[in-house]
This record gives C-alpha cells, sequence and structure tokens, in this order.
C-alpha cells in the first residue's frame, strides 16, 4: 500500500517567517494530495490541495508544490501568525479512495 | 452550510465492552470514511463506504465493525473494547457521483475512553 513520509515533525519559526513542510509519497498511482490543519482535540481541516495534473496552487499565504517524478509535495506558508500554530498533515490518496496520512508536523510560531 | 455530525461526541466504556458509533453525512454525500486517530498519532485510514456497498478497507480490526444504511448514516460498532481502542474516531464524507472530483469533509470526531 501506499507510504506516506512527513518531515520535519517539528517546526519552531518566528511570526513572519515562512514555514515548509515536506512530503513523499510511494505510490505513483496516488492523484490526489491534501493537506490538513488540526488544532488540538479538533477535526483536520482542509487548508489546500492539489491534483497530480498540476504542479503548484497558491491561496494567499500557502502554497502546495508537486514534484511527481520524485514523488514528493510540500506546503508552504508565508508570513506565518500565532494562528498558525497547529499540527499539519499531508495525505495522499489514489481517486479519492482510502486517504494516506503522513506522521504530522506541529507548527508553533513564536510571536 | 450543514456539515458531518457524529454522535456520540465523548463515550466512556469499560474493558471488553460493545460501542456503537454514528455519523451523519452531509446531505447528498454518499461515501463515508472513518478514521482513528490516537494521541499524537495521524488518522489511520478504517473502511470506507459508497451508496451503501463498502468501498475499502484500512486497519480496522476484526472485532470492528461498520456498514452504511439507505439514509447513508454510517454506524461503526466496536465489540471487546480493549485500552488500546481508546481515540478519537472520525468520519467524512464526499459525494461520489454527484461530485467526483469534491475532497472529503470531517466531523467533529468521537473521543472514545476505554477503562
Amino acid at each position: 500500500g501506499e507510504n506516506v513520509e512527513q518531515h520535519p515533525s517539528t517546526l519552531s519559526v518566528q511570526e513572519g517567517d515562512s514555514a515548509v513542510i515536506k512530503c513523499t509519497y510511494s505510490d505513483s498511482a496516488s492523484n490526489y494530495f491534501p493537506w490538513y490543519k488540526q488544532e488540538l482535540g479538533k477535526r483536520p481541516q482542509l487548508i489546500i490541495d492539489i491534483r497530480s495534473n498540476v504542479g503548484e496552487k497558491k491561496d494567499q499565504r500557502i502554497a502546495v508544490t508537486l514534484n511527481k517524478t520524485a514523488k514528493h509535495f510540500s506546503l508552504h506558508i508565508t508570513e506565518t501568525q500565532p494562528e498558525d500554530s497547529a499540527v499539519y498533515f499531508c495525505a495522499a490518496s489514489i481517486d479519492f479512495n482510502k486517504f494516506y496520512f503522513g506522521s504530522g508536523t506541529k507548527l508553533n510560531v513564536k510571536p | 452550510a450543514a456539515g458531518v455530525i457524529q454522535s456520540p461526541r465523548h463515550l466512556i466504556k469499560e474493558k471488553r465492552e460493545t460501542a456503537t458509533l454514528k455519523c451523519y453525512p452531509i446531505p447528498r454525500h454518499d461515501t463515508v470514511y472513518w478514521y482513528q486517530q490516537g494521541p499524537g498519532q495521524d488518522p489511520q485510514f478504517l473502511i470506507s463506504f459508497y451508496e451503501k456497498m463498502q468501498s475499502d478497507k484500512g486497519s480496522i480490526p476484526d472485532r470492528f465493525s461498520a456498514q452504511q444504511f439507505s439514509d447513508y448514516h454510517s454506524e461503526l460498532n466496536m465489540s471487546s473494547l480493549e485500552l488500546g481502542d481508546s481515540a478519537l474516531y472520525f468520519c467524512a464524507s464526499r459525494p461520489g457521483l454527484a461530485g467526483p472530483q469534491e475532497t472529503q469533509y470531517f466531523g467533529p470526531g468521537t473521543r472514545l475512553l476505554v477503562l
């Protein structure tokens, strides 16, 4: 089955700096890659996603890049704010069937 | 807009008891996913249903079973509960045929504590 690896496990940045989280996947058939933000005890919330026919997608301060050849995708958050502090999960899916999650990155944005 | 509803939100059970978790998907969503998330862990896919049929299976223990009913709600039945079953259980839904390119939306979760 699919194996999704995520790095780093923790990331601490100063407010206003950028944060980058990276994921790799193993199954070349995976074609949908969402990113979720999860606050303690709350549900995962989709923040951005990308499909395999697109290399990059941006939504305000958040961007995702996908390299299909290398089988990795990254989340970029610019101008970080304290409210960005949370756990971020990447995931991979083939045609929206089962979703495989990365192990999560705890982002701490220091004011 | 209506969201995924899960009940109960909190549940405390003793070892070897049974538990039933319910999930009500967003209206017109015919696909339901169940996930288990232990403390500090990522969500683990358990099982999914599309149009009342099981569509995929993940790391669901044999002690657990699930089904999707004619109104598209789903129930996760857990028997012979173990301490290690203590976790957050999320349900997610998405439209299947009605919206094949739309992603899943998570419910608020059920926190199960097994004592």
